[in-house]
């Protein structure tokens, strides 16, 4: 399987909180995706990157930000955490791009109360 | 309208069984379509893209038809471990990715 991790799997947070996830990679791919998991919903993009310090927002963006100073990490912030960001959260990568296909972490479940 | 959408599951069929699932999608811009595995509270996995001649991986079917917009995966002769959660993912030249909402599977002895 490709190296791609998550931390931490799970945690419960309280509401107004900070929280970090990190995601980390072995396989030196360019593209890094962070999404969330929701019943009814799908997967939602949250943010995305392109290359170290080159980032995007996704289609649920709000409340959230990210940072990738190397290429091989790629953090999520909740700046204030809410109730309504309580999901599992998935860390993907891809060689070229969402043409090529996603290889997905084991994903990060965030309770926040 | 949802942009894609899946067949609403359960399906619940016996091991052998031929099973079939469809995928549509509103735009016409889009490029590439895939297929995921998801097994319950673990992370999606590839299971195969689908080409627009179709194709085909050991009991694992995918076709596209872009003239009525949609994609299916066909599993033939049934395994009891094929019981998962398969998500459709439709990408735009763009490289935009959207996910279905998944389809469950169940197959019983």
């Amino acid at each position: 399987d490709a190296g791609i991790t998550q931390s931490p799997r799970h945690k419960v947070t309280e509401t107004g909180t900070p929280v970090t996830l990190r995601c980390h990679q072995t396989e030196n791919h360019r593209y890094m995706y962070w999404y969330r998991q929701d019943p009814g919903h799908g997967l939602r993009l949250i943010h995305y990157s392109y290359g170290v310090k080159d980032t995007d927002k996704g289609e649920v963006s709000d409340g959230y930000s990210v940072s990738r100073s190397k290429t091989e990490d790629f953090l999520l912030t909740l700046e204030s955490a809410t109730s309504s960001q309580t999901s599992v959260y998935f860390c993907a990568i891809s060689e070229s791009g969402a043409g090529g296909g996603y290889t997905f972490g084991s994903g990060t479940r965030l309770t926040v109360v | 309208r949802k942009e894609v959408e899946q067949d609403p599951g359960p399906f619940n069929v016996p091991e052998g069984a031929t099973v079939a699932f469809n995928c549509t999608y509103s735009n016409s811009a889009s490029q590439s379509f895939f297929w995921y595995r998801q097994d319950c509270r673990k992370e999606p996995k590839l299971l195969m893209s689908v080409y627009s001649s179709g194709n085909e991986d050991g009991r694992f079917t995918a076709q596209l038809n872009r003239a009525s917009q949609y994609i299916s995966l066909l599993i033939r002769d049934s395994k009891l471990s094929d019981s998962a959660t398969y998500l459709c993912v439709v990408n735009t030249n763009a490289g935009k990715s959207t996910f279905g909402d998944g389809t469950t599977l169940t197959v019983k002895p």
